[in-house]
């Protein structure tokens, strides 16, 4: 069965960079776009962008430009989300969802903490 | 701000009925795009719910229905059970400024 399986909690300062992996198994890596959505405490779900496996392609949200970037190894099958220039407002969990082909989430990682503090 | 818009909560007595709305403009669910529901319970991920405006993944029961018309889209909840209390978040695409991914602030079900 499907699996998206996320690297754990993070504690950062503002103004420094995390990286987030999310590794998956039970499909073919390349065949589904894969999105990072965030969620701060008590918030709703933000979208950040989403990543082509198979090409490496991105598209970021327009919030999130220039401070996103998105990357894979698919010999790992493993995709990564690095956020930088944190600040106290980017803390959240952030959730990577496989896309199930029309721009929808059949299948969602666990969750990441990011912590941004002093 | 939200691009979709839903409101905060909703509650009802065990087996009743309740909906709730989702509503966009003319660059997402006006202009023809799917919407698709998930249900969060506190500390996990959300679940899917709905796909397609209409469509239930394998397993949510037939209870639970979605429907979209014009600029607004709705999820109800029939014979509500307890473990209907969740967070509920539309979703859609948007071909304006706001985004590529929209969803609405999430609504509060309360049993």
């Amino acid at each position: 069965q499907v699996h998206l399986v996320q690297s754990g909690a993070e504690v950062k300062k503002p103004g420094a960079s995390v990286k987030v992996s999310c590794k998956a198994s039970g499909y073919t890596f390349t065949g589904h776009y894969l999105h990072w959505v965030r969620q701060a405490p008590g918030q709703g779900l933000e979208w950040l962008g989403r990543i082509n496996p198979n090409s490496g392609g991105t598209t970021y949200a327009q919030n999130f430009q220039g401070r996103v970037t998105m990357t894979r190894d698919t010999s790992i099958r493993t995709a990564y989300m690095e956020l930088s220039r944190l600040r106290s407002d980017d803390t959240a969990v952030y959730y990577c969802a496989r896309d199930q082909g029309s721009v929808f989430f059949d299948f969602w990682g666990q969750g990441t903490l990011v912590t941004v503090s002093s | 701000q939200s691009v979709l818009t839903q409101p905060p909560s909703v509650s009802g007595a065990p087996g009743q009925r309740v909906t709730i709305s989702c509503t966009g403009s003319s660059s997402n669910i006006g202009a023809g795009y799917d919407v698709h529901w998930y249900q969060q319970f506190p500390g996990t991920a959300p679940k899917l719910l709905i796909y397609g405006n209409s469509n239930r993944p394998s397993g949510v029961p037939d209870r639970i229905s979605g429907s979209k018309s014009g600029t607004s889209a709705s999820l109800a909840i029939s014979g509500l059970q307890a473990e209907d209390e969740a967070d509920y978040y539309c979703q859609s695409y948007d071909s304006g400024l706001s985004g590529y991914v929209v969803f609405g602030g999430g609504t509060k079900v309360t049993v």
